[in-house]
């Protein structure tokens, strides 16, 4: 069975272009979290869908960033127009239905923003 | 709100010695508790976690860990560190009652184990 699986796994970009980082869960999980981390703190929590509807975006931070779920499979998330502070590895994961269950991560597309 | 705290950037143990990574938790409700490692340019996996039942759960590679509710505390332990063990550790907390789906993550404890 395939694992969650990101691209790409790494994008150097000038400040203010666009990226678009895309992740594809396990099939058939309906769960799917964005997670950033910068380099050394905690991998912060961005959102949550639920197919392809958004549950939690509580930690998105500003409306550069825009996440999509079309058809409730693969995701986007797209920064337009990148910072710098927004430079860190994105990771994706996915989960079965219930809320006991672990996360299953992929191995993340780490962003450079210069 | 939910929030998880690894006070150790880095643990140093020899091999064969018994490791304690730590981790405390805050959750306002009753928490579920997870550790994950991390390996070079991998995804975090999965190791262990608590629901409910024993405060004592086994997981993944010999690491077990400790649910202590009164210090709201969940370490990891290896009884017999390997050097393969070396990676990096993540805590994380979800909140049965208030956290949804959502869940929190450490900072991340760096576990170097010599030979």
């Amino acid at each position: 069975e395939a694992g969650v699986t990101q691209f790409p796994s790494h994008s150097v970009i000038e400040k203010g272009q666009t990226v678009t980082l895309r992740c594809d869960p396990i099939s058939g999980h309906d769960n799917l979290y964005w997670y950033r981390r910068v380099m050394g703190k905690e991998i912060k929590f961005l959102l949550h869908f639920v197919k392809e509807s958004k549950q939690d975006e509580s930690g998105m931070p500003n409306n550069r960033f825009l996440a999509e779920r079309t058809g409730g499979t693969y995701s986007t998330l797209k920064v337009q127009p990148a910072e710098l502070e927004d430079s860190g590895v994105y990771f994706c994961a996915s989960s079965p239905g219930t809320n006991t269950g672990e996360l299953f991560f992929g191995e993340g597309s780490r962003l450079t923003v210069l | 709100a939910q929030s998880v705290a690894q006070p150790e950037d880095q643990v140093n143990v020899a091999e064969g010695n018994p490791l304690t990574v730590k981790c405390t938790y805050s959750v306002s409700g009753n928490p579920y508790l997870f550790w994950y490692v991390q390996y070079p340019n991998r995804g975090l996996q999965f190791l262990l976690k608590y629901i409910t039942g024993d405060n004592l759960v086994k997981g993944s590679y010999g690491f077990e860990a400790e649910f202590n509710k009164s210090q709201t505390s969940f370490h990891l332990k290896k009884p017999s560190a390997l050097v393969s063990d070396s990676a990096l550790y993540f805590c994380a907390v979800r909140d049965q009652n208030t956290g949804g789906f959502k869940t929190i993550f450490g900072a991340g404890t760096r576990l170097f184990v010599k030979a």
